[in-house]
């Protein structure tokens, strides 16, 4: 079944460490990726989105993600973490048109980020 | 400008009981969608519509009937409900307008348990 993979479901991190989260979807075509974080007790907010252009894609709060059409992934990263950033972050895709496009939003399982001070 | 409307935030329901959770947008989008929020499942579309009158499953649509009878309202219906519906449910909508650069709107959430 067409999908969207995140990796690792808990990360615990230290502050002003580095993060990578991974995304990998399973759908061929043209795409449209997202990452959206939701912060504990309130709904989910974009952290930024692909649609075409740049692979790598810069977001709010130092968080950005690249695109790699050939590995089927759109990573998230940012250089050093805040204990702010606590939170989980889903990935998601807008399949291709033929699949219901944007009309549809599949999101990843998550990925809980606790950061330590 | 509210935005994405979802009522109630907060409800409790028993098994069998019919239910629905509102919601409204006022920005006259023409997209509109149902979630569900499950622990390690991320979310998971429900049912969704691109206009008024015109609706369609997602993912995971047992159980739920929806209508759109407005351009503002989606509302999401539980005819039976069961505790596996035991949920957090968002609605989102978004402007039909071009693809690119559009932004999809999350309402806060309507948390469902059913004992």
């Amino acid at each position: 079944a067409q999908s969207v993979s995140q990796h690792n479901h808990h990360v615990i991190l230290s502050e002003a460490a580095s993060l990578e989260l991974g995304c990998n979807y399973s759908y061929g075509g043209t795409v449209n990726l997202f990452w959206y974080v939701q912060y504990p007790g309130q709904h989910l907010q974009l952290l930024l989105k692909y649609f075409s252009g740049d692979p790598l894609v810069k977001g709010i709060k130092g968080f950005e993600a690249e695109f790699i059409k050939s590995k089927f992934s759109f990573n998230l990263r940012k250089p050093s973490v805040q204990w702010s950033d606590t939170a989980e972050y889903f990935c998601a895709v807008s399949p291709p048109v033929f699949s219901g496009g944007y009309n549809k939003l599949i999101f990843g399982a998550g990925t809980r980020l606790a950061v330590h001070p | 400008n509210a935005g994405v409307t979802q009522t109630p935030k907060f409800q409790v329901l028993k098994t069998g009981q019919s239910m629905t959770l509102q919601c409204a947008q006022d920005m006259n989008h023409e997209y509109m969608s149902w979630y569900r929020q499950d622990p390690g499942m991320g979310l998971r579309l429900i049912h969704y519509s691109v206009g008024a009158g015109i609706t369609d499953q997602g993912e995971v649509p047992n159980g739920y009937n929806v209508s759109r009878s407005t351009t503002e309202d989606f509302p999401l219906r539980l005819l039976s409900a069961a505790p596996s519906q035991t949920s957090v449910y968002f609605c989102a909508s978004r402007s039909r307008q071009g693809v690119s650069g559009n932004t999809i709107y999350f309402g806060e959430g309507s948390w469902l348990t059913v004992v």
